[in-house]
């Protein structure tokens, strides 16, 4: 199975830029690149995803690397309600059989 | 324009009792699906269901664990003669499509502790 690696948890300050970064160096050609999150005691939130080109939409950025064995994940400006377990996803067969990691946890500090 | 409502929120449930989730999708979302979070993992995908359908239920477990998801009213998930490990967080997610690759949609989830 392809997989996804992600550092365990990463801190930044508040109104900073973050980069979330992955590596899913197995990756295959048709494997789309999910993004979701998850706050303490509630359900995963979809984020974002791509296949190749770099996406933008109103909650991050993602950039995919050329050879698109690693990406990241970027959010502007965090704020507190920003912290976070953010996960890092390849689609292998389908969209709903993602293949979940066990993320990053984003520390937001004020 | 309620979200995808799960019920109870906490269950707990003696070794050998039944435990029965529920989930109510989205309004006009027909796609419904179950995963299980151990603490501290992802997801795991369990079940994929449509009215009626059962499309993929490659991640259940063999014995003890169905789902259903009938003309009326909400899907459930339901565990025989629990366990131990059966104790874990359960989300259900919908959605509008098969196989969208634009974000499903989750609630809020159901602990399920066994004792």
């Amino acid at each position: 199975d392809a997989k996804t690696t992600q550092p365990n948890s990463m801190e930044s300050n508040e109104e900073e830029p973050v980069h979330l970064p992955c590596n899913h160096s197995t990756i295959s050609g048709t494997d789309y690149i999910h993004w979701y999150r998850q706050l303490p005691s509630q359900g995963p939130e979809y984020v974002i995803h791509g296949l190749t080109s770099n996406v933008n939409n109103r909650m991050a950025s993602l950039a995919i690397a050329e050879d698109r064995k690693s990406s990241t994940l970027i959010l502007h400006r965090a704020t507190l309600r920003d912290a976070a377990v953010y996960y890092c996803i390849l689609s292998v067969d389908s969209n709903y059989q993602l293949i979940w990691g066990a993320g990053t946890k984003l520390i937001i500090k004020p | 324009n309620a979200g995808v409502m799960q019920n109870p929120r906490h269950l707990v449930r003696r070794r050998g009792q039944e435990a029965r989730l529920r989930c109510s999708p989205m309004k006009g979302h027909s796609h419904v699906y179950w995963y299980r979070q151990l603490p501290e993992e992802g997801l795991k995908f369990m079940v994929y269901l449509q009215k009626e359908n059962i499309i993929d239920e490659s991640g259940m477990p063999k014995e003890r664990f169905s789902a259903e998801f009938p003309k009326e009213g909400p899907s459930i998930l339901r565990i025989q003669q629990v366990v131990r490990g059966d104790s874990a967080a359960y989300f259900c997610a919908s959605s509008p499509l098969s196989d969208n690759p634009y974000g499903y949609t989750f609630g809020s989830g159901t602990r399920l502790t066994v004792v």
